[in-house]
């Protein structure tokens, strides 16, 4: 079956920080990767996403690159800001965006001004 | 704006007592949506999954009598939890999936916090 390992948290970072949230994962197919981020009392919401092999995702600063050989599909970001803090889910779906996702255990991030 | 609703998005209840909680989309037809649970510090796990006007299909170990999901309409899934016990407490989410603006997408609501006393 499908499957998301990502990085334990929490990572603690200063403002203005290089930030790498690693995410691998297992798939029969080819499937659609995202990144979900959940801001403290709010709902989930999709940050970037890539649906094939070499496809960046990018969106408010973040990259994710889907890496087919290592089946990762790590989220980097040059310069953290204190809004920044939140929980950020790696997730899979087979085909396209509307499916039913596989998500990580979620990575739980602080940024101390 | 938001896309997709959750109602209502906190609720305590007794114990024995059923509780519905209502998805809607707001601006798109979901054909499909999804219910997840989320404990606390933890990730999202995949209830079970409606498409419109059919049975829902449930995840292994997830008790479809317990959790009653009805999608009557291509905006509407209701996630019942009957005769509720402490151990249900929990955050509720669902995610509506269909085309919207020519783009098959998905869309999560904010969560419904259930506390079971």
């Amino acid at each position: 079956g499908n499957s998301v390992t990502q990085m334990e948290g929490p990572v603690t970072l200063s403002e203005e920080a290089f930030l790498t949230i690693n995410c691998t994962y297992t798939a029969t197919g080819y499937p659609s990767l995202f990144w979900y981020v959940q801001y403290p009392g709010e709902g989930l919401q999709l940050l970037l996403k890539a649906t094939k092999a070499d496809d960046k995702g990018s969106n408010k600063g973040f990259e994710a690159t889907y890496r087919k050989e290592t089946t990762s599909f790590h989220l980097e970001k040059g310069s953290v800001q204190v809004s920044d803090s939140a929980v950020y889910f790696c997730a899979l779906s087979e085909g396209n965006a509307g499916n039913m996702l596989t998500f990580g255990g979620g990575t739980r991030l602080m940024v101390k001004p | 704006g938001a896309v997709v609703s959750q109602h209502p998005s906190w609720v305590i209840c007794k114990s024995g007592t059923s509780v519905k909680i209502e998805c809607r989309s707001l601006d798109f037809q979901a054909t499909t949506m999804f219910w997840y649970r989320q404990f606390p510090k933890q990730s999202l796990m995949l209830m079970a999954t409606s498409n419109e006007g059919s049975k829902a299909t449930y995840e292994q170990g997830v008790e479809k009598d317990k959790f009653l999901i009805n999608h009557a309409s291509l905006t509407l899934s209701t996630l019942t939890v009957t005769s509720a016990h402490p151990e249900d407490s929990s955050f509720y989410i669902c995610s509506a999936s269909g085309v919207r603006g020519r783009q098959e997408t998905q869309y999560f609501g904010p969560g419904t916090r259930l506390l079971v006393l």
